[in-house]
């Protein structure tokens, strides 16, 4: 079945660090590929997407591209603030209507 | 523009009761989703609506879960005879609804904590 697998956290970094969360998926057929995040008291809401193979999304200094041979999705960043501080969750939908996510990655970056 | 917002933001109710949490979308958009969300875990797909009707319901883990959009646009998501492990955050979300589903946003709302003692 579909799946998201994604790097265990927390994950504590200091400021203007460079951050990498890892997602690999398992899916049949192209899925679209996405992360969200969560903020401490805030709901969930979409950071980027691909759509596509080699597609990268990009937001707010976060990438990920879309690589089908190694079916990933990285997070990164290349200067982590303290309000980077969140849950992050990859996901994937295929076909249908079905968004499988991932059980999240908490990031703590410290000042 | 207001956006998805659900109440109530927190339920705590005894083992056997029936609950009733509620779904307020985006205006206009025509897709809805239910999530339900673990502690630790991320959000495991409920159901979908398209419309007033349930275009997937594979994700509702027993008849104790039934979830209603009668007009389109509220959702009401009902648990009967709820048991303790019905505790989780259920979200939902909302999106335009357009045919390219994989280019189709979702905005999630807060969540409603349900506690089932």
């Amino acid at each position: 079945g579909n799946s998201v697998t994604q790097m265990e956290g927390p994950v504590t970094l200091s400021e203007e660090a460079f951050l990498t969360i890892n997602c690999t998926y398992t899916a049949t057929g192209y899925p679209s590929l996405f992360w969200y995040v969560q903020y401490p008291g805030e709901g969930l809401q979409l950071l980027l997407k691909a759509t596509k193979a080699d597609d990268k999304g990009s937001n707010k200094g976060f990438e990920a591209t879309y690589r089908k041979e190694t079916t990933s999705f990285h997070l990164e960043k290349g200067s982590v603030q303290v309000s980077d501080s969140a849950v992050y969750f990859c996901a994937l939908l295929t076909g249908g209507f079905k968004t499988i996510f991932g059980a999240g990655t908490r990031l703590f970056v410290k000042a | 523009g207001a956006g998805v917002s659900q109440t109530p933001s927190n339920k705590v109710t005894e083992k056997g009761k029936y609950v009733e949490l509620r779904c307020d979308p985006i205006s206009g958009h025509t897709a809805l989703y239910w999530y339900r969300q673990s502690l630790g875990q991320g959000p495991e797909f409920l159901i979908y609506f398209q419309g007033t009707g349930a275009a997937d319901d594979s994700g509702l883990p027993n008849d104790r879960f039934f979830a209603v959009r009668p007009e389109g646009s509220v959702s009401t998501l009902k648990i009967q005879r709820t048991e303790r492990g019905d505790s989780a955050v259920y979200l939902c979300a909302s999106s335009q609804g357009g045919r390219n589903r994989g280019a189709d946003t979702q905005y999630f709302g807060p969540g409603t904590r349900l506690t089932v003692l």
